[in-house]
């Protein structure tokens, strides 16, 4: 089955820019996508097909997928980034994937 | 507006049954591949199953033959049918839509919990 791995927790500065990583087989070859999920609440869809903003997502949310890795990059941190960043991928093995999941903290 | 919302969850034995809904609004649950997501209490997302627009169905490993989804077409409504329950399958479940087939979640409902329990 395929697996994706994430780092647990990352910190960034109030206006800095957090880097989000996705680890995954050859995971260049297929389509990332990311979502942010607030305590207590649904998760929302913020970066689709690697690098695209749905529509009402900031510009500060960027994405990038290549070889075994894909990023999720926050430019400009804001305290309301503060929250757990899924990735995801559809394997034709085991359909929907999600990546373990890292908690984003915003110093 | 596109809507999903979710019922049916409750505290149950172990060893029991449950029926989830979602019902849907703003769009038609049978033109759109739906999905059950669940996220047990402090952990992350697990993807459990999924219908396909063409009424194909799949199942995470960890629930197959023990769940069952499906869809009303005239209530625009999905469906979760679970059986066997076991403790590890105590988890908020959100239901999800996955615009015809394009593999990711675009819209999800607020979940509703399920916990099993003695």
């Amino acid at each position: 089955s395929y697996e994706l791995t994430q780092p647990l927790s990352v910190s960034v500065a109030l206006g800095q820019t957090a880097t989000i990583t996705c680890g995954g087989n050859n995971i260049g070859y297929k389509s990332v996508h990311w979502y942010q999920q607030k305590p207590g609440q649904a998760p929302v869809l913020v970066i689709y097909r690697d690098s695209n903003r749905p529509s009402g997502i900031p510009e500060r949310f960027s994405g990038s997928n290549s070889g075994n890795t894909a990023t999720l990059t926050i430019s400009r941190a804001q305290a309301g980034d503060e929250a757990d960043y899924y990735c995801q991928v559809w394997d034709s093995s085991t359909s929907y994937v999600f990546g373990t999941g890292t908690q984003v903290t915003v110093l | 507006e596109v809507q999903l919302v979710e019922s049916g969850g409750r505290l149950v034995q172990p060893g029991g049954s449950l029926r989830l809904s979602c019902a849907a609004s703003g769009f038609t649950v049978s033109s759109n591949y739906m999905s059950w997501v669940r996220q047990a209490p402090g952990k992350g997302l697990e993807w459990v199953s999924v219908v396909y627009s063409g009424g194909s169905t799949y199942y995470a490993d960890s629930v197959k033959g023990r769940f069952t989804i499906s869809r009303d077409n005239s209530k625009n409504t999905l469906y979760l049918q679970m059986n066997s329950l076991r403790g590890e399958d105590t988890a908020m479940y959100y239901c999800a839509r996955d615009l015809y087939g394009s593999s990711w979640f675009a819209y999800w409902g607020q979940g509703t919990l399920v916990t099993v329990s003695s």
